[in-house]
């Protein structure tokens, strides 16, 4: 069984400072993917990576994936308010499904 | 932009009654899934769906459920016998092919009384 853990679980910090998630596992992935979801909405898609070390960045968000392709972590700099929310790493291994971490609620204190 | 729609946005049903829950993918999305996520836990695969067949399930699709592309549109879950435990939000998604990302629709909270 894949697992992938996340930490913190939950982050509380002010606007404007820097922080990390990170996204961990034992398996080995063949993407991993991070999403942002909203109370009463479904998971958004922020990015895919896909090549172990890879580095992807939008905007403020810097997304790593590990050069062994088993963990992962997200960057934040500078924190908005509209950061706010709840974080989810998924790995996909070869086959259809994703494997969805524990979460990180972020929130983001003006 | 297309979005992947879901009805009811909530269901309340009574134990042992069956559902369905209705989704319809973006036209032209070949793969279909379903999610749940249990309040509190995090998002669980259910299983996935090409070709008019079921390509991949987890352990928690059970003979209870099962999945149906009845037309060119919609994909729906029924639930046939529901157990307290099957209260969950439960989340569509579909993609084009299987290099594309998955879009998820807004799911149904399922609620077992």
């Amino acid at each position: 069984t894949q697992l992938l853990e996340q930490s913190p679980q939950f982050l509380s910090i002010q606007e404007g400072e820097n922080l990390t998630v990170y996204c961990n596992s034992s398996s080995v992935f063949s993407s991993l993917q991070w999403y942002r979801q909203e109370p009463g909405e479904g998971p958004v898609l922020l990015v895919t990576v896909v090549t172990g070390g890879e580095v992807k960045k939008l905007k403020r968000l810097t997304f790593q994936f590990g050069d062994a392709r088993k963990d992962s972590s997200l960057h934040i700099t500078a924190a908005q308010p509209g950061d706010t929310g709840l974080y989810l790493c998924a790995g996909a291994g070869g086959n259809e499904k994703l494997t969805f971490g524990t979460g990180t609620r972020l929130t983001i204190i003006p | 932009e297309p979005e992947v729609t879901q009805t009811p946005s909530h269901q309340v049903t009574q134990m042992g009654q069956e559902v369905i829950l209705r989704c319809v993918p973006i036209s032209n999305h070949l793969y279909f899934y379903w999610y749940r996520q249990i309040l509190g836990q995090k998002v669980e695969f259910l299983v996935s769906f090409y070709n008019n067949e079921i390509s991949e399930k987890s352990e928690i699709f059970d003979d209870q459920f099962s999945v149906e592309r009845p037309d060119g549109s919609n994909f729906t879950l029924k639930i046939r016998s529901t157990k307290l435990e099957d209260s969950a939000m439960y989340f569509c998604a579909s993609r084009r092919d299987n290099y594309s990302p998955l879009h998820f629709g807004n799911g149904t909270r399922l609620t077992v009384t």
